[in-house]
């Protein structure tokens, strides 16, 4: 069974900076492209950031450019989503995703249960 | 890039039929064939229900049906049942190598 477990999430002040991480089992993490997904509270989903297989294709939404940096660790079959410059529209809970085939960057399965950032003072 | 637009809420009685739509633009929904649509149940995380326009991944019930006309990309769910109550968002990729996601509809089974 395919397994994603978020952790890292918590309070931070603006300004502030966060590690997210990913621990993936029961599938081949090597060879899925994983992304970031965030909702925040009452709002809908936004796609953050995805990383190709290999970690050589990486890509962002515009808000987050230059101030998050995702990252994964093959042979620790992880994914981690490295957060700095907090601000207050940051707060939501954030996804981990895999890529519903392979390298494709299109549709995401499954998702993690999620962990929630609130960026706060 | 903004968001791909939904209805906010849609309703119907079991055993009916009902269709959210989701309208973009020729960079996203009209330019490729990568339309996917979730489901959430509150407090949960999202499951694909639909992927590529018109594609079920296994074990999603065939009553759940998507397509795509232009700029934009409809879910029909059949049959409607009650475990079928939940917010519903599509999502399209997008030429600016990203993923845009629509607002959410809130579906009401009556």
């Amino acid at each position: 069974e395919v397994q994603l477990v978020e952790s890292g999430g918590g309070l931070v002040k603006p300004g502030g900076s966060q590690r997210l991480s990913c621990a993936a089992s029961g599938f081949t993490f090597s060879s899925y492209t994983m992304s970031w997904v965030r909702q925040a509270p009452g709002k809908g989903l936004q796609w953050v950031s995805s990383i190709s297989s290999s970690g050589t294709y990486i890509y962002y939404v515009d808000s987050v450019k230059g101030r998050f940096t995702i990252s994964r660790d093959n042979a620790k079959n992880s994914l981690y989503l490295q957060m700095n410059s907090l601000r207050a529209e940051d707060t939501a809970v954030y996804y981990c995703a895999k890529a519903g085939y392979y390298d494709s960057r299109t549709w995401f399965d499954p998702w993690g249960q999620g962990t929630l950032v609130t960026v706060s003072s | 890039q903004s968001a791909l637009t939904q209805p906010a809420s849609v309703s119907g009685s079991p055993g009916q039929s009902i269709t959210i739509s989701c309208t973009g633009t020729s960079s996203d929904v009209g330019g490729y064939n990568y339309v996917s649509w979730y489901q959430q149940h509150p407090g949960k995380a999202p499951k694909v229900m639909i992927y590529d326009v018109s594609n079920r991944p296994s074990g999603v019930s065939n009553r759940f049906s998507g397509s795509k006309s232009g700029n934009t990309a409809s879910l029909t769910i059949s049959g409607l049942q009650a475990e079928d109550e939940a917010d519903y968002y599509c999502s399209s990729y997008a030429s600016s190598s990203t993923v845009i996601f629509g607002g959410g509809t809130k579906l009401t089974v009556l």
